[in-house]
This record gives structure tokens, sequence and C-alpha cells, in this order.
């Protein structure tokens, strides 16, 4: 059975701090890792699509790191604000091409 | 409008009704997903589909039945509604060559 497990559950942040959370995932049989955010009463919008290992990717003040071979990839945000206050949930791709969801890390930026 | 829609977006219905939840995407996307959202367990995958006329069972497939006639369309039927298929349901696409999933903006449904 494939996991995607998310640390932590959840977070509060104060407003100005950076932050970052971790996605476990498989090592084996990779094709590629998501994030995405998901605010309140809306619908997931990815950030990042990874499928190299190594990868950095960067969106203003998110980014994410990938490392395939001991499965995780963390997501950093730095200079956390209000509107960051999310859901944060990534998914793995594997070789079947389904996406494995984690359950997320709910973050709340405390003003 | 382009994107993804999702109808209805709220829905009550009683133990042992057919529903069936419509999903119509503008982008041609070759895939569709049909996830449930349900507390302490993220998203998980119903049915999906690659194409027309090609649909396969995801991680919770029993008690629903999908049909994808035309690449726009991927409903999802509940043949007889039970109380534990409560749950928020998104549909989503992806063009297989970007990968990244677009939703829509989810159907609660509520059997009572």
């Amino acid at each position: 059975i494939l996991n995607v497990e998310q640390s932590p559950q959840s977070l509060h942040v104060q407003e100005g701090d950076s932050t970052n959370f971790t996605c476990s995932f498989p090592s084996s049989n990779f094709y590629a890792l998501h994030w995405y955010r998901w605010e309140t009463a809306k619908s997931p919008e990815a950030l990042f699509v990874m499928t190299l290992n190594g990868d950095e990717k960067k969106k203003g003040r998110i980014s994410a790191t990938l490392n395939t071979k001991e499965g995780y990839s963390y997501l950093y945000i730095k200079g956390s604000q209000p509107e960051d206050s999310a859901t944060y949930l990534c998914a793995f791709k594997g070789s079947n091409y389904q996406l494995i969801w984690g359950a997320g890390t709910k973050l709340i930026i405390k003003p | 409008d382009a994107g993804i829609t999702q109808s209805p977006r709220y829905k009550i219905t009683e133990t042992g009704r057919q529903v069936t939840l419509m999903c119509h995407q503008t982008w041609s996307h070759s895939y569709m997903f049909w996830y449930r959202q349900d507390l302490g367990h993220g998203l998980r995958l119903i049915y999906y589909s690659a194409a027309a006329d090609i649909t396969d069972k995801g991680e919770v497939p029993d008690g629903y039945v999908v049909s994808r006639s035309k690449t726009e369309n991927f409903p999802l039927t509940l043949e007889s509604a039970t109380r534990s298929q409560t749950s928020v349901y998104f549909c989503a696409s992806s063009d297989f060559l970007r990968t990244e999933a677009f939703f829509g903006q989810g159907t609660r449904l509520t059997v009572v």
C-alpha cells in the first residue's frame, strides 16, 4: 500500500516568521511530486510539480525541495502572511500515474 | 467560462436513492478524476478516466459508477446512496503532459 505522510498535521505560525513542513512518500517508482494549496471553502490549487531528484521550485515566498532517493519533500514559506493560511497538500505520482494524496498540513498564521 | 465546474454544489438525498454528480471541463484534458474528502482521510480517489470511454477504479470505488462518453464530462453516480457516502466530492482534470490537476469547486453531499 502506497503511503504519503505529511507532518505536522497542523501548525500555528506568527505573522512574519518563516516555516516549513514535510511530505514523505515512497522512494520507488517515482514519477512526480505535487504540492497544492487548499484554502477553506475553495478548491485545491497546484503550487509545484516536481519530477527530478534535487529539484527546487520557488513561487514568491514559497519554495519546495525534493529528494526522491530518500522519499521526502519540504515546503518552505518565508515571512508568513495571513493569506498563507491554508491546508497544504502533497501528492505522489508513481509509475501507475495515479496521485496518492497526503492528509495535508493545516497552516494558521497568527497576526 | 473556461475551467472545470461541478454541479450541484450542495445536495441532500435520502438513503437508497440514486444521485448523480456532474463534472464538466472545457480544456479537453485527457484525464479526469473523482475524489472524496473526509475528515482525517485527505483526498481519496474514487474513479478516474484517461480518455473518453476509458475509466478505472481508484482507492474507494464501491457504491459508485462513472461514465465518460464525452471528453468534457465525467458524471459520478451513487446507485443507492448510503450515509457513509456523505462527503465532499471533488472532480479534477489534468492534461497528462502537464501533470498538474485542476479541481472543481466541490459538491457537498449529505445522505440522510
